[in-house]
């Protein structure tokens, strides 16, 4: 079973207006962690926000903020007020604790972004 | 030099070729994974190396031989490649421990075309 699911291949919004991309995830871990990151056309993955499961108030970066709806183990991405650099693929990640001390992170299918001038 | 650093950013190579991808992290992070990523397909985690151990090595193929010779470098080595292993390969970083989860700080990446 996917543990990351990302069911938008591809989104469209108006420069200056706000998105949301959706993420739900699956685990039967009480900790663990959730990440979005930015992959622009030239490939390296930019993070931009992390929501900690046990975290109460939902994750805020500048632009970015994530929905955490822990019941409907769900993460959406927000961005407010969409610039044309924000045009690229978004890709929602998953870090269970699992007894190991390193970060294992299992990544959704992604969502590619595109901004209209 | 900063972050975290990959050369080289493309490479096309015969079947028959040995090549290596090298990846260099400028954070002091004690762990580095590789990843796969093919077209339409999520990202895939291929090793972990944590504190220069390899902790993790997700059922690749032995065609694919990672090295960790440090805690700041890491190699992927390649040899009699198939034309389905080509695809983005990202290097990551960061700094690990029990319970912590701190983000993977990701390379750009090289691109492998394989002939």
């Amino acid at each position: 079973a996917q543990k990351i699911t990302q069911t938008q291949p591809g989104m469209f919004v108006q420069e200056k207006e706000a998105v949301t991309l959706d993420c739900t995830y699956d685990t039967s871990d009480q900790s663990y962690g959730l990440f979005w990151y930015k992959q622009p056309s030239s490939g390296e993955m930019i993070f931009l926000i992390y929501q900690g499961s046990y975290d109460e108030q939902n994750a805020t970066e500048g632009r970015y903020s994530l929905n955490f709806q822990k019941a409907r183990k769900s993460a959406n991405l927000v961005i407010s007020a969409s610039q044309l650099g924000d045009s690229a693929m978004y890709f929602c990640a998953m870090r269970e604790a699992g007894g190991t001390s390193y970060g294992k992170l299992t990544f959704g299918q992604g969502t590619i972004l595109t901004v209209h001038p | 030099e900063t972050g975290v650093t990959q050369t080289p950013r493309h490479l096309v190579m015969g079947m028959t070729n040995k090549k290596s991808l090298k990846c260099e992290q400028h954070l002091g992070h004690n762990a580095m994974y590789w990843y796969k990523q093919s077209a339409k397909k999520p990202l895939e985690l291929m090793f972990v190396y944590s504190l220069e151990e390899r902790v993790e090595n997700n059922s690749v193929p032995s065609r694919f031989s990672p090295e960790c010779p440090n805690s700041s470098h890491l190699f992927l080595h390649l040899h009699t490649l198939q034309p389905e292993d080509s695809a983005l390969y990202l290097c990551a970083s960061s700094q690990d421990g029990r319970g912590s989860y701190n983000e993977q700080f990701f390379g750009p990446g090289t691109r492998l075309t394989v002939l």
